[in-house]
């Protein structure tokens, strides 16, 4: 079974560009959620989408950052314009019950 | 407001010594507690939850609600133990799934 995947890898883009993160979650799990971890921080919950509702997103940063999940399959998370402080591990986690599986994470560099 | 504390950001300790990797957290209400591991090059997966009170490649935890902690314990450390260790809570009903991580302890276990 594939497990839940992100795309891409790794983004480097200059300060005030736009940048799509995708994840595709594990399939038939309701519950995808985003995290991220920058720079000498913990691992933050940015938000969290039941099917295709945001449940809770009381940990996006500001209106830079948008999600949607289309048709409650794959998500995307969208920074525009992008700022330095931006740069981190961006992760993405499905889940069906308790357990959250997550993605390898996209590392965003914004320079 | 919900916290997780590891205080060792590094810990070092030699194959066959025991290892505990300490966690403390606050959280109003019946958490869910768990451990998160991160091996090199690879991503994040869950190594115990609190309710299945399960032992994994030889690591325990046990919930102390008094002391409010969550330590992690293996008798004997290998080197392949080697990675990077969240703690990590969550609520117990659906809107309060996610997760809040603490900073982490990189575990080096030496030849």
């Amino acid at each position: 079974e594939a497990g839940v995947t992100q795309f891409p890898s790794h983004s480097v883009i200059e300060k005030g560009q736009t940048v799509t993160l995708r994840c595709d979650p594990i399939s038939g799990h309701d519950n995808l959620y985003w995290y991220r971890r920058v720079m000498g921080k913990e691992i933050k919950f940015l938000l969290h989408f039941v099917k295709e509702s945001k449940q809770d997103e009381s940990g996006m940063p500001n209106n830079r950052f948008l999600a949607e999940r289309t048709g409650g399959t794959y998500s995307t998370l969208k920074v525009q314009p992008a700022e330095l402080e931006d740069s981190g591990v961006y992760f993405c986690a499905s889940s069906g019950g308790a357990e959250q599986y997550f993605g390898p994470g996209t590392r965003l560099t914004v320079t | 407001a919900q916290r997780v504390t590891q205080p060792e950001k590094l810990l070092s300790v030699f194959k066959g010594a025991p290892v505990e990797l300490k966690c403390n957290y606050s959280y109003s209400g019946s958490p869910e507690l768990f451990w998160y591991v991160q091996y090199s090059r690879q991503r994040l997966q869950l190594l115990l939850r609190h309710i299945s009170r399960e032992s994994i490649k030889g690591f325990t935890a046990d919930l102390n609600k008094g002391e409010t902690s969550f330590h992690l314990k293996k008798p004997f450390a290998q080197e392949e133990d080697s990675a990077m260790y969240y703690c990590a809570l969550s609520g117990l009903s659906g809107s309060a799934r996610q997760l809040t991580f603490g900073s982490g302890t990189q575990l080096t276990v030496l030849p």
